[in-house]
C-alpha cells in the first residue's frame, strides 16, 4: 500500500512565475490536507479537502493561493505569481475520516529565486 | 487559542540512554487528539505515536512513549534505549473534534550521540 505521493519533490522558480504542487493521498483515503512549513519552524495549517469540495481553507493566504481536490487525479496546490517568501516545504497528508491519523507525504521543497 | 509548546529547542542523549521530550498544549475542548511526529534530516514527517484525550491509559509503540497528564495538559515523548537512527526533530501536535486542523509545536530538535 504505496504512501501519500507528493511530486515534485524539488521545485524552482522565478518570482512571478507560478508553482504546481501534487499530492496523491494513500489509496483508500478521501480527506487531504495542505501544511506549509517554513525554515527551523514547524507545519502551519493551510487547507482541508475531501473529493471535490474545500473544507477548510482558513490557513490559506486570500490571494495567490489555491486548492483543488478533483474527483480524478491527485490534489492540486497552486500558487501564482510567487514571491521569495513563499519559498517552503509545502507537506500534503491524508486520512480515512476527518479525525483520524493524518500520514504525511514527502513534501515538496518549493524555493523561489 | 489553542496552541502547542515545545520548550526544549535541543536536545541531546548517548545512545541507549533514555531522554524525554516535553511538549504542553492549551484547548478548552474535551475531545481531541495529541500525537508524536518525528522529521529526520530526509525531512520525511513520521508518526511516533497517537493519544486519545479520553483514554487515560498512556500510548506506547515499542522504545516510545508519552506520559499524558491531562489536567495538566501536558504529553510528553520518553524514548528509551536511544538508537542513532532517532536522530531528528521532533513535534508535538494535537487537534480537536471541532477543527480541521493539526496544530503543531516548533519542534524540538534531538540528536542521539554515539
Amino acid at each position: 500500500n504505496a504512501g501519500v505521493m507528493q511530486n515534485p519533490r524539488h521545485l524552482v522558480r522565478r518570482r512571478g512565475q507560478e508553482a504546481r504542487l501534487r499530492c496523491s493521498p494513500m489509496k483508500g483515503h478521501s480527506h487531504v490536507y495542505w501544511y506549509r512549513q517554513l525554515p527551523e519552524e514547524g507545519l502551519k495549517f493551510m487547507v482541508y479537502l475531501q473529493k471535490e469540495n474545500i473544507i477548510d481553507e482558513s490557513g490559506m493566504p486570500k490571494e495567490r493561493f489555491s486548492a483543488e481536490f478533483p474527483k480524478e487525479g491527485p490534489s492540486i496546490l497552486r500558487i501564482q505569481q510567487v514571491v521569495r517568501g513563499d519559498s517552503a516545504a509545502y507537506f500534503c497528508a491524508s486520512s480515512v475520516h476527518r479525525q483520524e491519523t493524518q500520514y504525511f507525504g514527502p513534501g515538496t521543497r518549493l524555493l523561489v529565486l | 487559542a489553542q496552541t502547542v509548546t515545545q520548550s526544549q529547542p535541543e536536545m541531546s542523549v548517548q545512545e541507549a540512554e533514555t531522554v524525554t521530550l516535553s511538549c504542553t498544549y492549551d484547548t478548552s475542548e474535551s475531545n481531541y487528539y495529541l500525537f508524536w511526529y518525528k522529521q529526520p534530516p530526509s525531512r520525511q514527517m513520521i508518526l511516533v505515536i497517537r493519544q486519545e484525550a479520553y483514554k487515560q491509559q498512556n500510548a506506547t509503540e515499542n522504545r516510545f512513549s508519552v506520559n499524558f497528564q491531562k489536567a495538566a495538559k501536558s504529553f510528553s515523548l520518553k524514548i528509551s534505549d536511544s538508537q542513532l537512527g532517532d536522530t531528528a526533530m521532533y513535534f508535538c501536535a494535537f487537534m480537536t473534534n471541532n477543527n480541521n486542523d493539526m496544530r503543531f509545536g516548533a519542534g524540538t530538535r534531538l540528536t542521539v550521540k554515539p
